[in-house]
This record gives C-alpha cells, structure tokens and sequence, in this order.
C-alpha cells in the first residue's frame, strides 16, 4: 500500500517569512496530492491540491510542487501570517473511484508575530 | 448548506461497548469515508461507502463495520472497544467520480471524539 512521509514534524518560522513542508510517496499509482489544513479542535480543510500532470500549482501565498519521478511534493507558504498557524497534512491517493486516501503525519506550523 | 454534519460531537465509552457514530455528506455528495485520528497523527482511512457499498478498507479489524443508508449517510460501529479505539473520527464525503465534477475533493466533517475508558 500507499506510504507517505512527511517533514518536518515541527516547524517555527518568524511572521512574513517562508515555510516549506516536504512529503514523499511510495507507490507510483498515486496521482492526486491534496494538501490539508487543520487548525485545532478543527476539521481538516483543503487548501490546495495538484494532479500528477502538473509540477507546479500556486494560489495566493501557497504553492506546490510535484515531482513525480523523485516521488516528492512540497508545500510552500510565503509571506507567513499568524492565522498560518495549524497543523498541515500532505496525502497521496490514486485518481479514479476508489479514493483510499493516505495521509502524511502532519507538520504543526507555527508563525511567530 | 451545511456541509457535513457529524453526531455526537463527543462520547465517552468503556472498554468492551459498541459504539454507532453518524454522518450526513455535504448536499450533492453521494460518496462517504471514514477516518480515523490518533492525538497528534494524521488521519487513517478505515473505509468508503458508495451505492450502499464497502468499496475499499483501509487496515481496521472486523470490529469496525460500517453502513451506508438511501440518502447517502452513513454510519460507522465499532464493536468491543479497546483504549486504543480513543481518537477523533473523521466523516469525509465527496462525489463518485463517473458523475463528474472534481470528484477527488473531498469535505471533512467536525468529527466526533470517542474516549474508552
């Protein structure tokens, strides 16, 4: 089955810089990365995704990139707000009717004012 | 609308109970997953129903079974529970994808947070 690693567990950055979150994936039929935002007490929210097709995807602040030969994806937020602080998850899942999604262990992201 | 919904919120159970968790999917959406939460982990996929149907498991014992009712909601059991059982369980619902749409996106409920005592 589908193995997704993600680092860092951890990560502090000052407010109005960069973060950037990096997962890999095992299996090669995995073409769907969505990434999730779980603030705390909260449920996941999706704030960004990208297909196998695509290398890159970027909205506002946030952008990913894939690389679908080395297995990897990464997240990255620029400009860091303090509402950026949560807990994110990358996954992995195959495009097509059986959505068995994997997730990664999750990153909590804290943006100091 | 309001997305999907999730009951209760909270439950506290002891160890050997059966528990019934509930999910109503977003409107529109015909297809409902459930996951699984430890403190401080990502969430683990337990299983997906679709037309009333198990159609992929995740690695759960027998213990945990599921159902899917006519209007698309869903309910998750949990039989004998252990301590282990205690996380946040996650409804995810999204749209089969042969009716179109983006069918990958999927919409989390609020969860319920089940402790075994």
């Amino acid at each position: 089955g589908e193995n997704v690693e993600q680092h860092p567990s951890t990560l502090s950055v000052q407010e109005g810089d960069s973060a950037v979150i990096k997962c890999t994936y095992s299996d090669s039929a995995s073409n769907y990365f969505p990434w999730y935002k779980q603030e705390l007490g909260k449920r996941p929210q999706l704030i960004i995704d990208i297909r196998s097709n695509v290398g890159e995807k970027k909205d506002q602040r946030i952008a990913v990139t894939l690389n679908k030969t080395a297995k990897h994806f990464s997240l990255h937020i620029t400009e860091t707000q303090p509402e950026d602080s949560a807990v994110y998850f990358c996954a992995a899942m195959p495009e097509g009717g059986y959505q068995k999604v994997t997730f990664g262990t999750g990153t909590k992201l804290q943006v100091i004012p | 609308d309001a997305g999907v919904t999730q009951s209760p919120t909270h439950l506290i159970k002891t160890r050997g109970q059966q528990v019934t968790l509930r999910c109503s999917p977003k409107s529109g959406h015909d297809t409902v997953s459930w996951y699984q939460q430890a403190l401080g982990q990502g969430p683990q996929f337990i299983f997906q129903y679709y037309e009333e149907e198990e159609r992929q498991r995740g690695n759960f014992p027998d213990r945990f079974s599921g159902h899917q009712f006519p209007n698309y909601s869903s309910e998750l059991n949990v039989n004998a529970l252990l301590l282990g059982d205690s996380a946040l369980y996650l409804c995810a619902s999204s749209l089969e994808p042969f009716r179109g749409g983006n069918y990958n996106e999927q919409f989390f409920g609020p969860g319920t947070r089940l402790t075994v005592l």
